[in-house]
């Protein structure tokens, strides 16, 4: 499978917690995108990466959040000291250069955490 | 701002009829616009865009949408739905602040069809 891969696809976690969700983008991708999406929204702009610069981050990224790509690989998004509003579906999604001008994002299939 | 409408928060056809699905956006300059499909379990996956030129895109399995620049709409339509289209449907516009690009979605539309 050459898509863009998401780990773990379901996490349940208590309030306080940290947690941590990896992407792996298509290989050849140098940009990759980090979404939100809570039931009955559209998914929403978190953060983006050109390889492993973080070029913008969404006021939706709260000080509780970070998220890395260290190698302008795979990335990380953590979340500390989650809270029940944090509950929602992550999606990450990457692009070439030129395929991010296009809209051509390809996403992963989604990490759904669960803040009880 | 930027920002998409959806109007149908969930939209029921038979299979064999027809479809069309409302987005409307709001961006000062001309858009990029897309519709993108989910299904149930599976990622988003981009069904048509527009950028310019001709204002009829057509898409992958079917599909088609329209850009009118008088109306700020861009709906999707498919001449005969299969069953295999009940999915979310959500339109987006593209937005380009500097180097950077990302897109903004409408809320979605719930496509369920009928035998």
């Amino acid at each position: 499978d050459t898509g863009v891969s998401q780990d773990p696809r379901h996490k349940i976690t208590k309030r306080g917690q940290n947690v941590t969700f990896r992407c792996d983008p298509i290989s050849e991708h140098n940009r990759l995108y980090w979404y939100r999406q809570t039931l009955g929204q559209g998914p929403e702009f978190l953060t983006y990466f050109q390889n492993e610069a973080q070029l913008e981050k969404s006021r939706l990224l709260s000080d509780r959040f970070s998220a890395e790509r260290p190698k302008g690989s795979f990335s990380t998004l953590e979340i500390q000291r989650t809270e029940q509003g944090d509950s929602a579906m992550y999606l990450c999604a990457s692009s070439r250069r030129q395929g991010a001008r296009t809209g051509e994002l390809f996403f992963g299939e989604g990490s759904r955490l669960t803040v009880l | 701002a930027q920002s998409v409408t959806q109007p149908d928060i969930h939209i029921t056809v038979s299979e064999g009829a027809s479809l069309e699905l409302r987005c409307n956006y709001s961006y000062g300059a001309t858009p990029y616009l897309f519709w993108y499909v989910q299904s149930p379990g599976q990622g988003l996956q981009l069904l048509l865009k527009y950028f310019s030129g001709d204002t009829l895109v057509q898409g992958i399995k079917g599909f088609e949408a329209e850009f009118k620049r008088s109306q700020s709409s861009f709906n999707l339509r498919k001449p005969s739905v299969h069953w295999s289209d009940a999915a979310e449907y959500f339109c987006a516009v593209g937005v380009s602040g500097g180097s950077n690009y990302k897109l903004t979605f409408g809320k979605g539309t719930l496509l369920t069809v009928n035998p």
